[in-house]
């Protein structure tokens, strides 16, 4: 099966600028995260969407960080504005089951805020 | 948030000897746990899960091991591989169907 697609791979950007990041789960995989990885610590869960629906977004930053999964299928993750620690890789992962199956993830997208 | 640590930052081995991560948990409500390899610039990778009403399961050169009592997780790597070099992080879930990583662990291999 087709993995988790992310993109872009790489971004860099100034502070106070707008960014968006893309992700394509796995086909049929109903829940989708979007985790944030510091260097040298464990991903961090943003925010939990089942299908369309935010089932938790309770440590997503809502003053800049905005997320949306409108069909169900692809998400987008944005952060406007961006500031400096924002740099981090940006990973997107899905599920079939929620949190009663393993979570797929992708390669994420590295972000270098300036 | 949960409290999923582990022991070591780092580990180093020889290439051939087995490997322990081990991992520690804080939720006692948590009931399924993954451990997950990351190399660099990659997402993590799954390697093997288990659920608490188990306390070891084996994949190919993998075991992991729980402890529900002390709340403490394991992975043994049998004859650890230069491909096995990579970061190592627990997650665990609990019936809030989120799920909680520790800070990881640096698995270099020796040749």
């Amino acid at each position: 099966e087709a993995g988790v697609a992310q993109s872009p791979r790489y971004k860099i950007i100034e502070k106070r600028q707008s960014v968006a990041f893309w992700c394509n789960p796995i086909s049929g995989h109903a829940t989708l995260y979007w985790y944030q990885q510091i260097l040298g610590q464990g991903p961090k869960l943003l925010i939990q969407f089942q299908n369309n629906g935010v089932v938790d977004d309770s440590q997503l930053p809502k003053d800049r960080f905005s997320a949306e999964r409108l069909k169900g299928v692809d998400s987008t993750l944005k952060i406007q504005p961006a500031k400096l620690e924002d740099s981090a890789v940006y990973l997107c992962a899905s599920s079939y089951l929620g949190g009663n199956s393993p979570l797929h993830f992708g390669n994420g997208t590295r972000l270098t805020v300036t | 948030g949960e409290s999923v640590g582990l022991h070591l930052p780092t580990l180093s081995v020889q290439e051939g000897d087995n490997s322990i991560i081990n991992c520690a948990y804080s939720n006692s409500a948590s009931d399924y746990f993954i451990w997950y390899k990351q190399e660099s610039g990659k997402g993590p990778q799954f390697i093997i899960d288990i659920r608490s009403n188990m306390d070891k399961r084996q994949g190919q050169r993998v075991t992991v091991l729980l402890n529900k009592t002390v709340k403490h997780l394991s992975l043994q790597i049998a004859a650890t591989q230069p491909g096995d070099s990579a970061v190592y992080f627990c997650a665990e879930s609990d019936t809030g169907n989120q799920f909680y990583f520790g800070t990881g662990t640096s698995l270099t291999v020796i040749p």
